[in-house]
């Protein structure tokens, strides 16, 4: 199936610096979502975006649907310990319900 | 609470031998779904349902099955599993469907011998 290239794949920063994530497809997207996973647990909504060129806030994290409908990014800015885990980016894509998932980013902040 | 609940949360079994996780959530969420998470593949949806009686395909739905009888329970049932099916499974839920929020459960970490 239609697969999303999310990079990076993992990311090793200093606490304090932002951090930058994109997905990219060949296919276009209704729905661009961003989840974060903690170990142990279930993926968590972070941003949920719904139309092209879209930019939304959620405290220190930003997310932009791309204008072309494939493509999404998420930053961080000024990293802090507790956001280590790892990003998915998700979509719904145009023509049905189901939904795709990047492999996702492993973020690590260092203290 | 509003939760989705998965059982078991770990299982080891042999091949061939069927077996069934079950997925619970009460939100009265209409949309529910179920992923199976892989090293390096993120997560990779294997059935959704959009409501009662109403269940399709997602992206990797061979060897598997569901059933939407009540609007709460969404299990996942592997008729004859195969070690390829070793994975980390989770469900999930939304309101109305796979773009709005989904709550996932704690995952079951299923292996196949």
């Amino acid at each position: 199936g239609q697969q999303l290239n999310q990079s990076p794949q993992s990311m090793f920063i200093q606490e304090g610096e932002d951090v930058s994530m994109n997905c990219t497809s060949s296919s276009i997207f209704n729905t661009w979502l961003w989840y974060k996973q903690d170990p142990g647990e279930g993926p968590v909504l972070l941003i949920a975006l719904y139309k092209a060129g879209e930019l939304t806030s959620n405290g220190r994290l930003t997310a932009q649907f791309g204008i072309t409908r494939k493509d999404s990014f998420l930053n961080i800015s000024a990293s802090i310990p507790s956001d280590v885990g790892i990003y998915f980016c998700a979509g719904q894509l145009s023509n049905n319900n189901d939904m795709r998932f990047g492999a996702g980013t492993r973020l690590t902040v260092k203290p | 609470e509003a939760q989705v609940t998965q059982n078991p949360r770990y299982l080891i079994t042999v091949t061939g031998k069927k077996l069934t996780v079950t997925c619970s959530q009460n939100m009265n969420h209409e949309y529910m779904s179920w992923y199976r998470q892989d090293p390096g593949l993120g997560l990779r949806q294997i059935y959704y349902s959009m409501n009662v009686e109403v269940t399709d395909k997602g992206d990797v739905p061979e060897g598997y099955k569901v059933s939407r009888k009540e609007k709460r329970n969404f299990p996942l049932i592997l008729e004859s599993p195969s070690p390829n099916q070793t994975s980390l499974y989770f469900c999930a839920s939304s309101l109305f469907g796979g773009a709005y929020e989904q709550y996932f459960g704690p995952g079951t970490r299923l292996t196949v011998t």
